[in-house]
């Protein structure tokens, strides 16, 4: 079964710094990994994905994330937060195996840049 | 610009009552897909479709039901609203046979039984 972990609950971050946001995932076979963000009130919107190739994905409004096979891993980063980014973030998985199925979510990070 | 709109941003029913929450998407995805947002449980899975008419249980599909009569519209159905069906719902959608597509959500319905 696949599996994605989004170990901490909340991020506080100053505005300026550098931000993580974690993820592991288990999964038999090929992960295909992805990141969404939802603002207060709003739907999910897709930031980036990994699919095969260079391990540092780079996405929309700065945001880059890097895939770590032997850690499982794919970690959401951005150089300089902005207060903007405070958001809820999760990290999705599928594998070649899964064909038509859904994605499958963590229980995703509350963001929160600090000015 | 790619759309998935949901009938009602916020909707307040009563324990008892039939409700029903509609998605439409204007991209000709196959695959479409209910979800429920609560605080710390993330996005569950109530349902999902790949085709007309046909329906897969997710996660948690106990009290509700769902309809794909048409391509583009994929309609939640709560048969008997309980107040444990308070939440965010979620609608989502992709093309089919591409595993490495992302899905496209709409706005969520905040719906709140009491």
């Amino acid at each position: 079964a696949q599996s994605v972990a989004q170990p901490e609950d909340q991020v506080n971050v100053a505005e300026g710094n550098p931000l993580t946001v974690k993820c592991t995932y288990s999964v038999s076979g090929n992960p295909y990994l992805f990141w969404y963000v939802q603002y207060p009130n709003r739907g999910l919107q897709f930031l980036l994905k990994y699919i095969t190739g260079d391990n540092l994905v780079k996405g929309s409004y700065g945001f880059e994330a890097e895939f770590n096979k032997s850690q499982t891993s794919f970690h959401l980063k951005k150089p300089s937060a902005l207060v903007s980014d405070s958001a809820l973030y999760f990290c999705a998985v599928r594998t070649l195996n899964s064909g038509n199925t859904p994605l499958v979510f963590g229980k995703g990070t509350r963001l929160s840049v600090i000015a | 610009d790619v759309k998935v709109t949901q009938s009602s941003r916020y909707l307040v029913k009563r324990t008892g009552e039939k409700v029903f929450l509609e998605c439409v998407q204007d991209m000709d995805h196959e695959n479409m897909f209910w979800y429920r947002q609560d605080p710390g449980l993330g996005l569950r899975l109530i349902y999902f479709s790949y085709d007309v008419k046909m329906k897969e249980k997710g996660d948690i599909p106990e009290g509700y039901s769902v309809s794909r009569e048409k391509k583009e519209r994929f309609s939640l159905i709560l048969e008997s609203a309980s107040t444990n069906q308070t939440s965010m719902y979620l609608c989502a959608s992709s093309p089919q046979g591409a595993v490495v597509n992302e899905q496209f959500f709409g706005p969520g319905t905040r719906l709140t039984v009491l």
